[in-house]
């Protein structure tokens, strides 16, 4: 099943906030994020484990409520190289085999 | 430190004819890998994944197939190609809990 990610888009000026969401309809034993540039590669940002831990590195951040089965990335301060596609990947699993990415959150900073 | 290599960059093929796509990985060994593939608007659609040699999941039914023949190798085939196999196909590997690395993608347009 694929997770629910909203907005499926998102204009910033430089040095605003965004919130990106990510939901799933079953039970996540983790939740991925990464980025993508425009005919790049996605890239890995982070990963949170079950246990509803909170992550984050730079002004990236992002938080994990299991029970509420739903993944959240927080941007602060954006800059123009936050500019690209997010995308949460989901493993129900457990084993980490099988992530199920959603359809992505295009996300534009502007000067 | 670890790499991952995946070949051509773009490809741009009849309806009919066969696929091979190549992926390698440097710098570890055992690796979990994955063929995924982006179409526009649908993310990433996991295709194959593979534990170790030989061992090959396919996650959806298609005229693809996946071999991995030595322990970081992954090929993508086809015998005959459609236009639906148009996309941008994406090789990773993952270490447990650190995120999955993609390689560069091959664009591959089916004409």
């Amino acid at each position: 099943q694929q997770p629910v990610q909203s907005p499926q888009a998102v204009i910033l000026r430089e040095g605003e906030d965004a919130v990106i969401n990510c939901s799933s309809s079953k039970a996540l034993y983790s939740v991925h994020w990464y980025r993508q540039k425009h005919g790049e590669a996605p890239v890995f940002l982070m990963i949170l484990l079950k246990g509803g831990e909170q992550k984050g590195h730079d002004k990236i951040s992002a938080s994990f409520n299991e029970k509420k089965q739903q993944s959240s990335l927080y941007l602060t301060a954006s800059q123009l190289s936050y500019s690209g596609t997010y995308f949460c990947g989901t493993d129900v699993s457990g084993s980490n085999y099988k992530l199920t990415f959603g359809k992505g959150t295009l996300l534009t900073v502007n000067p | 430190s670890q790499t991952i290599h995946q070949w051509p960059a773009t490809l741009v093929q009849p309806v009919g004819s066969p696929l091979s796509l190549e992926c390698t990985v440097e710098g570890t060994s055992n690796p979990n890998l994955y063929w995924y593939r982006q179409a526009a608007g649908r993310g990433l659609q996991l295709l194959f994944y593979s534990v170790g040699i030989g061992q090959i999941s396919s996650e959806v039914p298609q005229n693809l197939s996946a071999s991995r023949p030595q322990d970081r190798q992954f090929i993508l085939s086809s015998k005959k190609l459609l236009l639906s196999d148009s996309g941008f196909y994406l090789c990773a590997w993952d270490r447990t809990g650190k995120g999955y690395t993609f390689g560069s993608g091959t664009r591959l347009t089916v004409v």
